[in-house]
């Protein structure tokens, strides 16, 4: 596709439900990248894919944090037993690894709010 | 540890008053620095990527440069349209492709 493209945009969920947030990578890009942000704080890192394989998943806050990707392409996080401070939004970014510097692009986020 | 450190926090302009916006990193070897441009609700837009001390890449108004320990982007003649926030982040050498963002600096441009 044209850009990176993550739903739902917005999700409302009742404490203790499970979310999936998805994402869609731009074609082509081999490299997928999680972060959350919550309002008011920086870009916290939560998980790199390379293909299909997660060699860094050292941001996820808590085993209730899950995700994967198939195909190379589209990836899924799981949110399990949620919290109200799981609110935030949650921007889904790809690249094309280079060999100086890769460019990553952002989705324009999942917004998710628990009550 | 790779740090990024954006200041200031926020900058209120009025329309037409350039300034600077700053970007101070620590990393152990830099493959590229990035800035971003992120509106209210919507997710961070690509500016620029610099690669080595002395470059300079410019985008309208906008004009980022970097030497081996900050980046500053220059903003000439703002905008009300240039109010966003800005982010900055680093890729390190080495095996990780993960950018480390700084907390970015919130611009606001009054007419």
């Amino acid at each position: 596709g044209a850009g990176v493209s993550q739903s739902p945009s917005n999700k409302v969920t009742e404490k203790g439900k499970d979310v999936e947030l998805r994402c869609d990578p731009i074609s082509g890009h081999t490299a997928l990248y999680w972060y959350r942000q919550s309002l008011g704080q920086g870009l916290e890192f939560l998980i790199y894919f390379q293909g299909n394989s997660a060699p860094d998943k050292s941001g996820l806050p808590s085993d209730r944090f899950s995700a994967e990707r198939t195909g190379g392409s589209v990836s899924t996080l799981t949110i399990q037993r949620t919290q109200q401070e799981d609110s935030a939004v949650y921007l889904c970014a790809s690249s094309r690894p280079q060999a100086s510097g890769n460019t990553i692009y952002f989705g324009e986020g999942s917004w998710l709010t628990v009550v | 540890e790779d740090q990024v450190t954006q200041s200031p926090e926020a900058l209120r302009l009025q329309e037409g008053e350039s300034s600077s916006l700053n970007c101070s990193y620590t990393v152990s070897g830099l493959r590229g620095l990035f800035w971003y441009r992120q509106d209210p609700g919507k997710g961070p837009e690509f500016l620029f990527t610099l690669y080595s001390a002395g470059e300079e890449k410019e985008k309208e108004r906008l004009k980022a440069t970097l030497t081996k320990k900050e980046s500053f982007l220059h903003i000439t003649a703002p905008k009300p349209e240039d109010s966003a926030t800005y982010l900055c982040a680093v890729q390190a050498e080495g095996g990780s492709y993960i950018p480390t963002f700084g907390r970015g600096t919130s611009l606001i441009v009054h007419p």
